[in-house]
């Protein structure tokens, strides 16, 4: 069946170190992939997207490459910033008809200065 | 930049009691979505809505919730008679058209059933 998973924190970084956030999925065709963030007190955004095979999205510094060989989408930034702690979510939009996201469990970062 | 809203931002309730947690989704979008989140675990699809009725729904969506689009610009979340395991914080989404559309998520409403 489908299903995501991703790398579980939480990520303890100091300021202007490079982040990588594993999420791998398992699925029929080929999904839509999408990160979220959720900061501090706050609902989800978008932070980037990519819905086709080798697409790179990207957005405030961060990057994910859809690789359709590895199944994977991980999320990089070379440089993160103390006002990057959040917590992330890798979500699939597995095709088949259905609308829904599919989230991983979230990664907690915390960017100390 | 619009935006989904949705009120209240915290909900505390009696166990048994009937809840309504309202939302605006953005203005032109026609697909709006409802997921939960209970503490410390994952974000949940409840159910999406398109065109006055559902058109997807979770196994967590039973016969205590329905969803309601009352007038041009809410959508709605019932909850008839709440359980203690109903707690969560509660997200609101909208996009223009299903398929591989953005989401664009509220900022929650926490119910605490007590």
């Amino acid at each position: 069946g489908n299903s995501v998973t991703q790398m579980e924190g939480p990520v303890t970084l100091s300021e202007e170190a490079f982040l990588t956030i594993n999420c791998t999925y398992t699925a029929t065709g080929y999904p839509s992939l999408f990160w979220y963030v959720q900061y501090p007190g706050e609902g989800l955004q978008l932070l980037l997207k990519a819905t086709k095979a080798d697409d790179k999205g990207s957005n405030k510094g961060f990057e994910a490459t859809y690789r359709k060989e590895t199944t994977s989408f991980h999320l990089e930034k070379g440089s993160v910033q103390v006002s990057d702690s959040a917590v992330y979510f890798c979500a699939p939009r597995f095709q088949g008809g259905s609308e829904k996201l599919v989230f991983g469990k979230g990664t907690k970062l915390t960017v100390n200065p | 930049e619009p935006e989904v809203t949705q009120t209240p931002s915290h909900q505390v309730t009696q166990m048994g009691q009937e809840v309504i947690l309202r939302c605006v989704p953005i203005s032109n979008h026609l697909y709006f979505y409802w997921y939960r989140q209970i503490l410390g675990q994952k974000v949940e699809f409840l159910v999406s809505f398109y065109n006055n009725e559902i058109s997807e729904k979770s196994e967590i969506f039973d016969d205590q919730f329905s969803v309601e689009r009352p007038d041009g610009s809410n959508f709605t979340l019932k909850i008839r008679s709440t359980k203690l395991e109903d707690s969560a914080m509660y997200f609101c989404a909208s996009s223009i058209a299903s398929s591989t559309d953005t989401q664009y998520f509220g900022p929650g409403t926490r119910l605490t059933v007590l």
